[in-house]
């Protein structure tokens, strides 16, 4: 049990698009999910947490704007890159926390994002 | 603000030895510590945790260990094999569910 899935899992866009990533918990409701931006030979860090039904809370220096997050229902969540530059290329990931199981949270598998 | 540090960034070992792996966090709200190991292109996967009511935990190879008085974890992988090849991340999360990681460590098990 606690599958989450990411979609797509590598995405090649071109600069200036839009591009949306999806998690799912596949066999849990997540009250809450995470967004997590890892670049090369870097650690995880944290971009937004979201919450269902309300609006995600950001890090420092994350662009609201930019980042846009839906945290439709206890099962999704949407991060979509607006007008995505080259910089903005990088491995996305989301988890979601379970609350039958405290503090654990489960980790998607990845989003790899290259914009050209 | 919330921060841990973890040591080394690089850590290689000959196939069978031990490998340890450190951190140290700040916020001393934090009560839950998990390790997670991540292969090439792919989402960080929990190999153990522990809690803050807890001193030791053991899985078959792998432990961890909390020093809660001094704000240290770390992680100890005996009898190593090549596949233990990863890179290892420690995490502390504290009441508000917000996930610190560590920098990572990059493990190189030389068969």
């Amino acid at each position: 049990g606690a599958v989450v899935s990411q979609h797509p899992s590598r995405v090649i866009c071109k600069s200036g698009t839009s591009v949306k990533i999806e998690c799912r918990s596949l066999d849990f409701q997540a009250t809450t999910m995470f967004w997590y931006r890892q670049f090369p030979k870097q650690s995880l860090m944290l971009m937004a947490t979201s919450n269902e039904g309300s609006k995600a809370t950001y890090e420092q220096g994350v662009e609201k704007d930019k980042f846009l997050i839906n945290h439709a229902s206890l099962t999704l969540s949407t991060l979509t890159v607006t007008s995505a530059h080259p910089e903005d290329s990088s491995f996305y990931i989301c988890s979601a926390r379970d609350p039958g199981r405290g503090n654990e949270q489960f980790f998607g598998p990845g989003t790899r994002l290259t914009v050209l | 603000g919330e921060n841990v540090e973890q040591h080394p960034s690089t850590l290689s070992v000959q196939e069978g030895d031990s490998a340890v792996i450190k951190c140290t966090y700040s916020d001393s709200a934090s009560n839950y510590f998990p390790w997670y190991k991540q292969e090439l292109g792919k989402g960080p996967q929990l190999i153990i945790d522990i809690r803050s009511n807890v001193g030791e935990k053991k899985d078959q190879r792998i432990a961890v260990t909390l020093n809660k008085t001094a704000k240290h974890f770390s992680l100890h992988i005996t009898e190593t094999q090549p596949e233990d090849s990863a890179v290892y991340f420690c995490a502390a999360i504290g009441g508000g569910f917000k996930t610190i990681f560590g920098a990572g460590t990059r493990l190189f098990v030389k068969a």
